[in-house]
């Protein structure tokens, strides 16, 4: 069975400072990784994946992820916070079922981004 | 803009109600999925339709049913509800077509709509 866990439920930082969101996961099958963002009363959108390509993924709006085998991490960053960062992020797991693509999500990250 | 839509934008019933949800993806996508975000729950996997015929499914309750018709859009039936059915309803589309098939894989991105908001009361 897959499982992720987010770290942090609630991560602040001030505008211009790093961003840093801790995403760990468990796999049966070689995975697929994901980081979504959820602003406020929209849907989900996708920030990046990683599909066992690269292990350092770049992704939308200056973020990027480092998938670590070895420590089963795949954690978000983004050198300076900007303020439209306010939102809720996803890490998501994907494994190959039988006969399906079922997402496993984390519980969710809030960030608020100070002035 | 993702390009999956959903309707309604917000759902307010009864409890021992019945209601519907429906959902389109993104042009030449063939896998739809349904997900449930609630405050305690966090966000589900409930099923996914390929093509027509449910291929995954997760935490879905024998009261919830879907389907995926031959236009590929989908609907989320949900009877008897109950208070803790008071949701946030996601659908997603993923799976271009492709001259092999488009098998879903687990690389595969999903697309997500804005969601329906259903409030049981």
């Amino acid at each position: 069975a897959q499982s992720v866990t987010q770290l942090d439920s609630h991560v602040s930082v001030s505008e211009g400072t790093p961003v840093l969101l801790r995403c760990n996961y468990s796999s049966s099958y070689s995975p697929s990784l994901f980081w979504y963002v959820q602003h406020p009363n929209k849907g989900l959108q996708l920030l990046l994946k990683y599909t066992s390509a690269a292990t350092l993924v770049k992704g939308i709006n200056g973020f990027e992820a480092e998938f670590k085998k070895s420590e089963t991490s795949f954690h978000l960053t983004k050198p300076s916070a900007h303020m439209s960062d306010a939102a809720e992020y996803f890490c998501v797991v994907s494994d190959r079922q039988a006969a399906g693509n079922k997402l496993t999500f984390g519980g969710g990250t809030r960030v608020l981004v100070k002035p | 803009d993702s390009g999956v839509t959903q309707t309604p934008k917000h759902l307010i019933t009864a409890t021992g109600q019945r209601v519907t949800l429906r959902c389109s993806p993104r042009s030449g996508d063939l896998s739809v999925y349904w997900y449930q975000q609630s405050l305690d729950q966090g966000l589900q996997f409930l099923i996914q339709y390929y093509n027509g015929e449910e291929r995954a499914k997760g935490n879905i309750l024998e009261r919830f049913s879907a389907q995926q018709f031959p236009d590929l859009h989908s609907e989320l039936n949900l009877s008897s509800l109950e208070l803790g059915d008071s949701a946030l309803y996601f659908c997603a589309s993923s799976g271009e077509r492709t001259s092999g098939g488009g098998w879903p894989t687990s690389t595969d991105t999903q697309y997500f709509g804005p969601g329906t908001r259903l409030t049981v009361l």
